[in-house]
């Protein structure tokens, strides 16, 4: 069974520059997160679909971030424009059942 | 914050010894999970248990939740090298709503 696909896997651009990331969710699963790491923490959800409808995004900078969940299957998460503080890795999650998680490798984006 | 809280921060320990790690929350559960992420990788689903279940083992895994005091525990019984990473609890809340602890850093030493 093929797992979550992410890309890129690594990213750097300048601050202000705009960045996309895309994830691939296993295949039946309905539920997709996209979560936030710092250096050090835990991962923090940035939003939350199930299927294409958005659960929550309480915790998206809306003013910058923006993330679409098209046809219920792949899902891209927009930066624009990246503050330093964006350095982080991206992780995408999904899930059938709600529970146990599924992630990709994570997308590691660097904002000089 | 409604993050559960994990410790050790970090644990380093010798090879063959066990290892464990707490975490704690706040809110009413209904199940908490503990994830595995390597240096660099994506995390990886140890063990699940549900808030009815006082103790549950995964090979050399031992989870205990003890609801009253809202906290669990993870203990790895004669560790590996392979085993240093760091470890996550996940509980769920109201909502389906999943948390992610602090997590706690292992170092397993040859």
């Amino acid at each position: 069974e093929a797992g979550v696909a992410q890309s890129p896997r690594y990213k750097i651009i300048e601050k202000r520059q705009s960045v996309a990331f895309w994830c691939n969710p296993i295949s039946g699963h309905a539920t997709l997160y996209w979560y936030q790491q710092i250096l050090g923490q835990g991962p923090k959800l940035l939003i939350q679909f199930q299927n294409n409808g958005v659960v929550d995004d309480s915790q998206l900078p809306k003013d910058r971030f923006s993330a679409e969940r098209l046809k219920g299957v792949d899902s891209t998460l927009k930066i624009q424009p990246a503050k330093l503080e964006d350095s982080a890795v991206y992780l995408c999650a999904s899930s059938f059942s709600g529970s146990e998680l599924f992630f990709g490798e994570g997308s590691r984006l660097t904002v000089l | 914050s409604q993050q559960g809280e994990e410790d050790p921060q970090a644990l380093s320990i010798q090879e063959g010894e066990n290892a464990t790690m707490n975490c704690s929350y706040k809110t009413s559960i209904n199940n908490l999970q503990w994830y595995r992420q390597n240096s660099g990788r994506g995390l990886v689903h140890l063990i699940l248990i549900r808030s009815n279940e006082r103790e549950k083992h995964s090979g050399r895994l031992r989870v205990t939740l003890d609801t009253s005091k809202k906290s669990s525990s993870l203990l790895i019984t004669a560790s590996r090298a392979a085993d240093t990473a760091s470890y996550f609890c996940v509980f769920t809340g109201g909502g389906n709503k999943l948390t992610f602890g602090t997590g706690t850093q292992l170092k397993v030493e040859l």
